[in-house]
């Protein structure tokens, strides 16, 4: 079975500090990682995602992350916040093997404060 | 507007009612997903259809009924819910239901149950 876990529900920063957001995953087959952010009110909007290939994938709004096959990880990084990252964020797997299912974290709310 | 449109935004229901929420895309995808969000929980993946064929029901409760007439509108009909559950249902579409393809999400349905 697949799964992911972002282990800390809550994650506070001070605008131009670096951001992260941290994720493991679990999956049999090769994973397909992705992040999500959720504005208040909003559906989930698509970040960035990993396939194959470079480790460090660069997506949306200044974010990268950085895949780690030996950890199992993909955290999401920021160099530097702005108070408009503030939101709930997504990490979310889908196993290679399995086409259908992709699962979610919990997800982190990310505070940026001025 | 992300081109998946969820309506109504927020509904109020009885456990004796029965209600459906409606999903739309204009997006030209194939592939459209049901997903409950509950607060501090990971999204929990309802129902999954690719080319209105329904390929994922993740072991939801029968009062949940999921209808795909075509592969633009998505349906949950509701029927004798439980408070608990209330939640966040979010659609959202995409190419296909396989490998890396990136999910879009509507904004989301906010159901209370009474």
């Amino acid at each position: 079975a697949q799964s992911v876990a972002q282990p800390e529900d809550q994650v506070n920063v001070a605008e131009g500090n670096p951001l992260t957001v941290k994720c493991t995953y679990s999956v049999s087959g090769n994973p397909y990682l992705f992040w999500y952010v959720q504005y208040p009110n909003r559906g989930l909007q698509f970040l960035l995602k990993y396939i194959t290939g470079d480790n460090l994938v660069k997506g949306s709004y200044g974010f990268e992350a950085e895949f780690n096959k030996s950890q199992t990880s993909f955290h999401l990084k920021k160099p530097s916040a702005l108070v408009s990252d503030s939101a709930l964020y997504f990490c979310a797997v889908r196993d290679g093997s399995n086409d259908y299912k992709l699962s979610f974290g919990a997800g982190t709310t990310v505070t940026v404060r001025a | 507007e992300t081109g998946v449109t969820q309506t109504p935004r927020h509904l109020v229901m009885g456990m004796t009612n029965k209600k459906s929420l409606k999903c739309e895309q204009h997006l030209g995808h194939n592939a459209m997903y049901w997903y409950k969000q509950s607060a501090k929980k990971p999204l929990e993946l309802m129902f999954v259809y690719n080319f209105k064929e329904q390929t994922e029901n993740n072991s939801v409760p029968s009062r949940f009924s999921p209808e795909c007439p075509n592969s633009s509108h998505l349906f949950l009909h509701l029927h004798t819910l439980q408070p608990e559950d209330s939640a966040l249902y979010l659609c959202a579409s995409s190419v296909q239901a396989s490998g890396a393809n990136v999910l879009t999400f509507g904004a989301g349905s906010r159901l209370t149950v009474l």
